[in-house]
């Protein structure tokens, strides 16, 4: 079973400019997260979907952060513009819901921003 | 509020064991742990749910005191293959469903 997959995996560009990443989650996952990750630190939560609905992005920036998760499957998280401290690693995770009583958390490999 | 772990790093020879701890101020529903090699994506190790205890790895297990909000990563025999940063994540009562809060991570080195 292929786990989850983020798309790029490393990212350089310029502030001002927008940039996206791109995550699958794996296949039946209904719950879908967006993590970032500074060096030395724990992940800390910027969105959550069930399925097409994004029941938590209390912690979003969405001045300048925006994500979509269209159909319940993929999903993509937009930057624009980004900031010199949004260098990150942001990572992707999915899980099975409650009610098969499975919410271990699934991680992609992370896209890593460098904005300079 | 995140969870506080401690210690902070722990260095290893293998064959020894190791204990992490993951402190909350908040009750929680669930506590689970994760380990992350440099680079690469943070791995489900185990979850605890209601003060049970889970056991997810045959040399690695765990344990969740509800009433004092905390719980312990137990690590016998280590092995190489153990370094890496190890983080938990705790899941409040009263927060919304599967909003896991990380803490800082504990970095365990093993050396030969």
């Amino acid at each position: 079973e292929a786990g989850v997959v983020q798309s790029p995996r490393y990212k350089i560009i310029e502030k001002k400019q927008p940039v996206a990443f791109w995550c699958n989650p794996i296949s039946g996952h209904n719950t879908l997260y967006w993590y970032l990750q500074n060096l030395g630190q724990g992940p800390e939560l910027l969105i959550r979907y069930e399925n097409e609905e994004a029941v938590d992005d209390s912690q979003l920036p969405k001045d300048r952060f925006s994500a979509e998760r269209l159909k319940g499957v993929d999903s993509t998280l937009k930057i624009q513009p980004a900031e010199l401290g949004d260098s990150a690693v942001y990572l992707c995770a999915s899980s099975l819901d409650r009610e098969t009583g499975r919410t271990e958390a699934f991680f992609g490999q992370g896209t890593r921003l460098t904005v300079v | 509020q995140q969870p506080v772990q401690s210690p902070q790093a722990v260095i290893l020879r293998e064959g020894e064991d190791a204990v992490i701890n993951c402190s909350s101020s908040k009750a929680l529903y669930s506590v689970h742990w994760y380990r992350q090699k440099h680079g690469e994506a943070p791995v489900f190790l185990m979850i605890l749910l209601k003060g049970g205890e889970q056991k997810g790895h045959e040399k690695i297990s765990a344990s969740f005191n509800e009433k004092k909000q905390q719980s312990s990563l137990y690590l016998t025999a280590s092995q190489l293959s153990y370094s890496g940063t190890y983080f938990c994540g705790t899941e409040a009562r009263g927060t919304s469903y599967g909003k896991l809060t990380f803490g800082q991570g504990t970095i365990l080195t093993v050396h030969p």
